[in-house]
């Protein structure tokens, strides 16, 4: 049981360049995040996904994609990087109902020169 | 908009030392406070406070909900370097399918 995993760990784009993180549970999750971390602002909610098929968007979608083809996998992409984007991504997921908590994956780093 | 807020943001303590975590909030249909630990990867679960469940305890980590106050104390008792973490906050609303809204997080520090 993997819980939840993240590729790549590391990455560095060129402004412009775009790139698909990939996010993966094995605990049969309907819910998914997607999450940006910056120094000093804790964690910030990009997009979500309640189930496969669905997604919508969090506190700071702009400049990010999302698919979720299969319940496992949710995907964020960046189409056109900016240095803005440079940051820490963390993805999670939890079970139905109301009062569960989040798993974590391990983050994955990006730089954009 | 849901918002969370952290005091202090950072603290630097003795081992052995106590600290007190403060964790304050505005949300809409409040359903539930959760206190994470991070250390250099994941944030990792701790505690989940709700309406039926306002404190929580596990060793010598404690958590207290004062939903008058819209806030929660995170307390650690006889502190260890291992404690050293961020430890966030985040608060979970009635409309936001689950979704966390965190605050910026407390920089813990336990030197030897």
């Amino acid at each position: 049981n993997a819980g939840v995993t993240q590729t790549p760990k590391f990455r560095v784009l060129k402004t412009g360049q775009s790139m698909t993180l990939l996010c993966a549970q094995d605990m049969n999750h309907e819910y998914m995040y997607w999450y940006r971390q910056d120094p000093g602002m804790g964690l910030r909610l990009i997009h979500y996904s309640v189930g496969e098929g669905t997604t919508a968007k969090g506190e700071v979608p702009d400049g990010y994609n999302v698919s979720r083809l299969k319940k496992q996998n949710f995907l964020l992409g960046l189409e056109s990087a900016a240095p803005s984007q440079t940051s820490v991504y963390f993805c999670a997921s939890r079970s139905g109902g109301s009062y569960n908590e989040q798993f974590f994956g391990p983050g994955t780093r990006l730089t954009v020169l | 908009e849901d918002k969370v807020v952290q005091s202090p943001l950072s603290l630097v303590v003795h081992e052995g030392d106590t600290v007190t975590l403060n964790c304050s909030y505005e949300v809409t249909n409040f359903r539930s406070l959760l206190w994470y630990k991070q250390e250099k990867k994941a944030p990792t679960f701790l505690f989940m406070l709700t309406s039926s469940g306002i404190e929580k305890k596990s060793g010598r980590l404690s958590s207290i909900l004062d939903k008058k106050e819209l806030s929660s104390i995170l307390n650690i008792t006889a502190t260890q370097t291992g404690d050293s973490a961020i430890y966030l906050c985040a608060v979970v609303g009635g409309t936001s399918y689950g979704k966390l809204t965190f605050g910026q997080g407390t920089i813990l520090t336990v030197h030897p």
